[in-house]
């Protein structure tokens, strides 16, 4: 079954200050891995989208990793600001036969706080 | 300039009525989706069309009739409506089916059953 875990779920942290998410995936045959920004009361944003050989992308103060064979990838936020304060989501695509079939994570939700 | 809208964004009915959520995007799109977001926050597809025809029916209910009058628009009508329907529905739109392609969500529509 294809399944996105999401870790921390939650996590606070202090404006100016840099943290990492984390997400483990079990999407196969796997195509690729997109983070996704979600604002409260509105839909997601996407922020990186990566393919099977990208280890890294960056989006401004957002840079995501990606390790295939572990089937792990990071989103690390920079310098936040308190506009970062949402959910973040990571989203993987499976190769299907028909469509483009995304597998939501749970999302961490973020709180930057001044 | 809305890309993808949803109406209504918020919806309070009782169980047993019939309803209807409305999507358009004016992205000139091929491709568009209904998901559904529970209480926990995970989003899951629910469908899919391409160029007005189904591609993506994951396993849903069916008092849950898509409905795609052109590519621009796909509308979501809810028979006999359940308390479990309570959810954040979203609809989005990509380019078409290609695996890379970045979906576009709407704002939501917040669906309540009393």
């Amino acid at each position: 079954k294809n399944q996105v875990e999401q870790s921390p779920q939650s996590l606070i942290i202090l404006e100016g200050k840099n943290c990492t998410l984390q997400c483990n995936y079990t999407v196969s045959p796997f195509s690729n891995l997109r983070w996704y920004k979600q604002d409260t009361g509105r839909g997601p944003v996407s922020l990186t989208i990566m393919t099977f050989s990208e280890n890294t992308k960056s989006n401004g103060r957002y840079t995501a990793t990606l390790d295939a064979d572990t089937k792990q990838s990071s989103l690390h936020i920079t310098a936040s600001q308190l506009s970062d304060s949402a959910s973040y989501i990571c989203v993987v695509s499976a190769r299907e036969a028909a469509g483009n079939k995304l597998t939501f994570g749970g999302g961490t939700r973020v709180l930057v706080k001044p | 300039d809305t890309a993808v809208s949803q109406t209504p964004k918020y919806l309070v009915t009782q169980m047993g009525n019939d309803k209807s959520i409305k999507c358009e995007q004016n992205l000139g799109h091929d491709t568009m989706y209904w998901y559904k977001q529970d209480s926990k926050k995970f989003l899951k597809i629910m469908f899919s069309y391409n160029n007005k025809e189904l591609i993506i029916n994951e396993t849903v209910p069916n008092r849950f009739s898509p409905k795609s009058p052109d590519k621009a628009h796909l509308n979501l009508h809810i028979n006999s409506l359940e308390l479990g329907d309570s959810a954040v529905y979203f609809c989005a739109s990509s380019q078409d089916t290609g695996l890379y392609n970045e979906q576009f969500f709407g704002p939501g529509t917040r669906l309540t059953v009393l």
